[in-house]
């Protein structure tokens, strides 16, 4: 079946460092790729998706590419802020699940600090 | 933005007892709302779609006499864990359906004694 994979945390980081939180997937077909973001004591948002492959989304400074030949949807930012302090979550939303049924990963928590 | 209100944030109970949790869309009808759970960790799960008016439909391996799902109105659906057990101790989180996005609440944490 379809899974996510993505980086343990917590991952630890000083203001204005370069983020990556890693995600990899598996998949029948062509998955559309989600991150979302749950800040401390809120729901889940979402951050950012892509449909197809090569595609990029990008949102608030972050942005992940679409890699089929390595199955990934990597999460990326240039310059961290302490306000990015979050969990971060990877999704796919497969062939059976249509585009309300997804398979997330583990999440990975982010923390910033000055 | 659409708002799900998820209650209670954070529940303690005896082993035995029953538990329930609320998921409520603020300012949208959700005709189709999911709860998942996540044990430490480990990934979200999807246990249940819910659809208003219906049965609701459980993922492979989910007891659904022991998770009931009730969504008796457009604007709430209820989990209602029943003769909890610590292995029912997680995180309970749920979504609702508008407008091909997914809206999620903040999630309760159950631990079971």
């Amino acid at each position: 079946g379809d899974s996510v994979t993505q980086m343990e945390g917590p991952v630890t980081l000083s203001e204005e460092a370069f983020l990556t939180i890693n995600c990899t997937y598996t998949a029948t077909g062509y998955p559309s790729l989600f991150w979302y973001v749950q800040y401390p004591g809120e729901g889940l948002q979402l951050l950012l998706k892509a449909t197809k492959a090569d595609d990029k989304g990008s949102n608030k400074g972050f942005e992940a590419t679409y890699r089929k030949e390595t199955t990934s949807f990597h999460l990326e930012k240039g310059s961290v802020q302490v306000s990015d302090s979050a969990v971060y979550f990877c999704a796919l939303s497969g062939l059976t699940g249509g585009g309300n049924k997804l398979t997330f990963g583990t999440g990975t928590q982010l923390k910033v600090e000055l | 933005g659409a708002v799900v209100s998820q209650h209670p944030s954070r529940v303690i109970c005896k082993s035995g007892t029953s538990v329930k949790i609320e998921c409520r869309s603020l300012d949208f009808q959700a005709t189709t709302m999911f709860w998942y759970r996540q044990f430490p960790k480990q990934s979200l799960m999807l246990m249940a779609t819910s659809n208003e008016g219906s049965k609701a439909t459980y993922e492979q391996g989910v007891e659904k006499d022991k998770f009931l799902i009730n969504h008796a109105s457009l604007t709430l659906s209820t989990l209602t864990v029943t003769s909890a057990h610590p292995e029912d101790s997680s995180f309970y989180i749920c979504s609702a359906y508008r407008n091909e996005k997914l809206f999620f609440g903040s999630g309760t944490q159950l631990s079971v004694l």
